[in-house]
């Protein structure tokens, strides 16, 4: 499968700040999804990205596709402690699936 | 509520012990997959399921089954379990094949293998 970097690996962040983190690939996809996956629970979609260059928000989220479709980004403004968890991003080749392999945020209140 | 389900949320079993864990969604979606979720690893597919009758491997295939028998549910089957499988474990579902479609997550399975 694919293989993705996704950065940071792990944050730790007091409440209000904001978290900025990304997923990169060699190769170029057509979609970038990110989810986040709270404790003891599976992973909810946050935010689907269909165009390269798309800037979409949702709430304090902020999600880009960059524009050389091999890159995405997900900016968190003025974190809350309701904010922790596991973000991740994905991509499809086809019908399999690859996720990144996770930035699990903490906010200090 | 549409929504799916796995079952057992826990399990801890021995080595070689055959066991299997179910997966069902009332979603009437197509796609089903599996996968698990180690530390620093993130989420790896094992299998998925384009519809009825038609799965393929993912990444992580080795040491595992399912079958596609009715359209709702999507067993995860280890026929000799090992330590190494000891994981989280989650099966998805989405409306159509294609990593556009947002993938709707079960609870998770936490499997141990002693």
């Amino acid at each position: 499968g694919q293989q993705l970097n996704q950065s940071p690996q792990s944050m730790f962040i007091q409440e209000g700040e904001d978290v900025s983190m990304n997923c990169t690939s060699s190769s170029i996809f057509n979609t970038w999804l990110w989810y986040k996956q709270e404790p003891g629970e599976g992973p909810v979609l946050l935010i689907a990205l269909y165009k390269a260059g798309e800037l979409t928000s949702n709430g304090r989220l902020t999600a880009q596709f960059g524009i050389t479709r091999k890159d995405s980004f997900l900016n968190i403004s003025a974190s809350i402690p309701s904010d922790v968890g596991i973000y991740f991003c994905q991509v499809a080749g086809s019908y399999q699936l690859t996720f990144g392999k996770g930035t699990k945020l903490s906010v200090i209140p | 509520e549409a929504q799916v389900t796995q079952n057992p949320r826990y399990l801890i079993t021995v080595t070689g012990k055959k066991l299997t864990v179910t997966c069902s969604q009332n979603m009437n979606h197509e796609y089903m997959s599996w996968y698990r979720q180690d530390p620093g690893l993130g989420l790896r597919q094992i299998y998925y399921s384009m519809n009825v009758e038609v799965t393929d491997k993912g990444d992580v295939p080795e040491g595992y089954k399912v079958s596609r028998k009715e359209k709702r549910n999507f067993p995860l089957i280890l026929e000799s379990p090992s330590p190494n499988q000891t994981s989280l474990y989650f099966c998805a579902s989405s409306p159509i094949g294609g990593g556009d479609n947002e993938q709707f997550f079960g609870p998770g399975t936490r499997l141990t293998v002693l």
